[in-house]
């Protein structure tokens, strides 16, 4: 079983900036094409980010695009998701997951990022 | 407003089995055969229970099973444990500017 932690997260300010990073421990990543889905507390999940295992292919939810950048280091172990101009809404849990035939397979516990002044 | 609607919550007795309904359109479910279904017990992370419609991963229960219909997925969990109880969540690739895209959430009551 894939195993997979994130970490980044934390308190930042509205309109503020995090980065957070995902592994697979003991599994080069660069075989894994990876999501990011988060929860906002007390609500539902939302697909946020993917990148492809060979990070030539990224994709965005609308409430994203152009805020959040998805990368992935040279060798191909660690992925990152830059969280940019933060708001308020932003606020959730954010889970790093293993595509799986189009589906989310191996989850990460999460890593909480909460915006607030 | 969440693209795909599910029910809010569902309940059954032990040994009973449910199915939970998850309703989108010729986009997402209708128009592609990547449905998912996943599990989620409090405080811990989804699970992944259903792929591609109706496939189980390795080490899921045979009483997990999913199907489509036009463009509306189902999961059906037969012979209803207390374990069963928790949130579950539909995905599915979609057409639009957003390729994922969850459902709201039902909380199942094992009663």
């Amino acid at each position: 079983q894939v195993q997979v932690v994130e970490s980044g997260g934390g308190v930042v300010q509205p309109g503020g900036s995090r980065r957070l990073s995902c592994v697979t421990p003991g599994i080069t990543s660069e075989y894994y094409s990876m999501h990011w889905v988060r929860q906002a507390p007390g609500k539902g999940l939302e697909w946020v980010a993917f990148i492809r295992n060979d990070g030539n292919d990224k994709y965005y939810a609308d409430s994203v695009r152009g805020r959040f950048t998805s990368s992935r280091d040279n060798s191909k172990t660690v992925v990152y998701l830059q969280m940019d101009s933060l708001r308020v809404e932003d606020t959730a849990l954010y889970y790093c997951a293993k595509d799986q035939n189009w589906g989310f397979g191996a989850w990460g516990q999460g890593t909480m990022v909460t915006v607030s002044s | 407003q969440s693209a795909l609607t599910q029910p809010a919550s569902v309940s059954g007795s032990p040994g009973q089995s449910i199915t939970i309904s998850c309703t989108g359109t010729s986009s997402d479910i209708g128009g592609h055969n990547y449905v998912s279904w996943y599990q989620q017990h409090p405080g811990k992370a989804p699970k992944l229970m259903i792929y591609e419609v109706s496939n189980r991963p390795s080490g899921v229960s045979y009483r997990f099973s999913g199907s489509k219909s036009g463009n509306t997925a189902s999961l059906t969990i037969s012979g209803l444990q207390a374990e069963d109880e928790a949130d579950y969540y539909c995905n599915s690739y979609t057409s639009s500017s957003t390729p994922w895209v969850f459902g709201g959430g039902t909380k199942l009551t094992v009663l």
